[in-house]
């Protein structure tokens, strides 16, 4: 059965930092693209980050040079490492797996976390 | 940059009714690489279509996507108490390529 797990969620200040984990099973990591996707409170889906199989990385715009994703084959997880966090960076942020027809990516996510809350706030 | 506008805001329907929700994009989806999810309070989003029409795995099928280039449509036929929640539409493509979700639209009970 696949599930995925977010940990790491935490009230931070504005400019600290913070790392999310994904534990993930049922599947390998490494041979799936793996996302991150973000719900500000009371707010609509916002996505982060992808990391695909081949190992490129992209981003939203908000977030380049200040998060980094990052993939741990051997403990089959996936990480979001945040950085001088903004008041704008609270919300629930889901771990998401890619959709595939065979070997074909579809550019959708078929499984998601339950989320995890990160509170940027003095 | 592609832009998903989703319309109406919000659907007030009964159960039984056809709920028929509207995604439209900024500009051509040549890769109809388009899917809808619904999310419910306090839970993930699910994954409802993709690729436009497909449904995924486990989705009943009173769900059904349509459209090309810059309009598309989830319908859901015979609406069931289960089926009020935000559903979005997701697209993936440009360069640098990147996903973006559509603003959601509530169906909620009338």
């Amino acid at each position: 059965e696949v599930q995925l797990v977010e940990s790491g969620g935490d009230l931070v200040q504005p400019g600290g930092s913070l790392r999310l984990s994904c534990a993930a099973s049922g599947f390998s990591v490494s041979n799936n693209y793996m996302g991150w996707v973000r719900q500000a409170p009371g707010k609509g889906l916002e996505w982060v980050s992808v990391f695909y199989s081949g190992g490129s990385k992209y981003y939203t715009d908000s977030v380049k040079g200040r998060f980094t994703i990052a993939r741990d084959d051997t403990r089959n997880t996936l990480s979001l490492q945040m950085s001088s966090l903004r008041t704008e960076d609270t919300a629930v942020y889901f771990c998401t797996k890619g959709v595939y027809s065979g070997r074909t990516p579809l550019m959708a996510f078929d499984y998601w976390g339950p989320g995890i809350l990160v509170t940027v706030s003095s | 940059e592609i832009v998903l506008t989703q319309s109406p805001g919000t659907l007030s329907l009964s159960p039984g009714e056809r709920a028929t929700l509207s995604c439209r994009a900024s500009q051509s989806l040549s890769n109809n690489f388009l899917a809808w999810y619904q999310q419910k309070p306090g839970q993930a989003p699910r994954l409802l279509i993709y690729g436009a029409s497909s449904r995924a795995t486990g989705v009943p099928d009173r769900f059904s996507g349509s459209g090309s280039g810059t309009d598309f449509t989830l319908t859901i036929n015979r609406l069931e108490p289960e089926d009020f929640a935000v559903y979005y539409c997701q697209h993936h493509g440009g360069s640098p390529p990147v996903f973006t979700f559509g603003p959601g639209t509530k169906v909620d009970l009338k």
